[in-house]
């Protein structure tokens, strides 16, 4: 059984330009969620997708966006990047509302992304 | 909205001794808790969790109880291990279908033979 599944793994951009990150959820779930660490940080959640739509955000600008597909797979989007968005992007993934195990979140290895 | 705070690292140990990290938190509601490990260069796993008051996670040897009265969940190990260094996270959500996880700053945990 696969676990959450991220790409790529590594990336460099340039201050200015646009990223886009992907993430596959652990097989049987279908809300998906993104977490933003900085180095010697705790992740800071971005935004969470459930039925393909946005539920829940935080304190992030709308540089930051996502979108959720059908087979729950699920895109981050960071437009106009700048230095201090340098961090590990994590992925979270966790079963349907009320399902057994819906209050566990279970995250992939991340995508590490540098702003030059 | 909910907050943790974790006790400020690192922490050195040495082989075989007793561990705990301390952890407290502010939430509305009934947060479920937990504890995450992140092992150099990879990303979060879950290490433990409790639901409500009184519940004991435990794993690996690893163990918190959740304590409402003190709202607090710390993570205590008996016997440590050199493969146990990495930096270890504590965690609140909202309860209920609320999958925001709030998160300490996390407790880098080195281990020396």
């Amino acid at each position: 059984d696969a676990g959450v599944t991220q790409s790529p793994t590594h990336l460099i951009k340039t201050r200015g330009q646009q990223v886009t990150l992907r993430c596959s959820p652990k097989s049987g779930h279908d809300t998906v969620s993104w977490y933003q660490q900085a180095l010697g940080q705790g992740p800071q959640f971005i935004f969470q997708y459930y039925e393909e739509e946005e539920r829940q955000r935080g304190n992030f600008p709308d540089r930051f966006s996502g979108h959720q597909f059908p087979n729950y797979s699920s895109e981050l989007n960071v437009n106009a990047l700048l230095l201090g968005d340098s961090a590990l992007y994590l992925c979270a993934s966790s079963p349907l509302p009320g399902a057994t195990g819906s209050n566990t979140i279970y995250f992939g290895e991340g995508s590490w992304l540098t702003v030059v | 909205g909910n907050s943790v705070t974790q006790m400020e690292g690192p922490v050195t140990l040495s082989e075989e001794a007793f561990l705990t990290i301390n952890c407290t938190y502010t939430a509305t509601g009934y947060p479920s808790l937990f504890w995450y490990v992140q092992y150099p260069g990879e990303g979060l796993q879950l290490l433990l969790k409790a639901t409500k008051a009184d519940d004991k996670g435990s794993n690996k040897g690893f163990e918190a109880t959740y304590r409402k009265e003190t709202t607090s969940f710390h993570l205590e190990k008996g016997s440590v291990q050199v493969s146990d260094s990495a930096v270890y996270f504590c965690a609140a959500n909202s309860g209920g279908s609320n999958y925001k996880l709030t998160f300490g700053k996390g407790t880098l945990l080195t281990v020396n033979p």
